[in-house]
């Protein structure tokens, strides 16, 4: 079964502080990776995805496929990242579907 | 503006009262998906349409129909609302750049 863990609920740190935020999956084939986020009162956008090897607002994520896991990181955090963070595995990869299976979520909280 | 529009974004229903959730897109998506949201649960996704003419379960298409009415539009279907369906729903519609959501429906269910 797919299925993708993520292991922190809830997440704080200082201003300043680096952050990683942990995914794990574990899928059949070599799925497409995704990080989404929802800030407070707003939709879903995306984040990342690992085929483009983009940095995002200072964030990147590595794919690291002998231990599954895709996680998220950001050397010094800042207080507009305090949101929820979705990571999300797409087992369509190549095609034109893309059914993602959404962790739970990691609730992350910057203080100042 | 391009984008998912949800339609409504708030709405209370009794249990056994049916109702329909709108989605359209105006990006020229094929592909077309409903999720729900529940604290603790992530998202989940209830149907999709990978075409016009097109629907799928996902994996908790329980109590749900969908319809994907045309390329633009994707309908959800709630035929007798149960308080287990009290949720936040997600529509998004999906091309190679990945996923676009629309900003959700908040339902009760009492």
């Amino acid at each position: 079964a797919q299925r993708v863990t993520q292991p922190e609920k809830l997440l704080s740190v200082f201003k300043g502080a680096p952050v990683e935020l942990k995914c794990n999956y574990s899928y059949s084939g070599s799925p497409e990776l995704f990080w989404y986020v929802q800030y407070s009162r707003q939709r879903l956008q995306l984040l990342l995805r690992h085929i483009s090897r983009e940095s995002i607002k200072g964030f990147t994520a590595d794919l690291n496929k002998g231990e599954t896991s895709f996680h998220l990181k950001k050397p010094f955090a800042q207080e507009e990242d305090s949101a929820m963070y979705y990571c999300a595995p797409s087992a369509d990869r190549g095609s034109t579907l893309g059914r993602l299976y959404f962790g739970r979520g990691t609730q992350l909280t910057v203080w100042p | 503006n391009a984008g998912v529009t949800q339609t409504p974004k708030f709405q209370v229903l009794k249990t056994g009262q049916s109702m329909t959730l709108q989605c359209a897109q105006d990006m020229n998506h094929n592909s077309m998906y409903w999720y729900r949201q529940d604290p603790g649960m992530g998202l989940r996704l209830i149907y999709y349409s990978a075409s016009e003419g097109t629907t799928d379960k996902g994996e908790v298409p329980n109590g749900y129909n969908v319809s994907r009415l045309n390329k633009r539009e994707f309908s959800l279907r709630l035929e007798s609302a149960a308080p287990s369906q009290t949720s936040v729903y997600f529509c998004a519609s999906f091309s190679d750049y990945g996923y676009t959501f629309g900003s959700g429906t908040r339902l009760t269910v009492v």
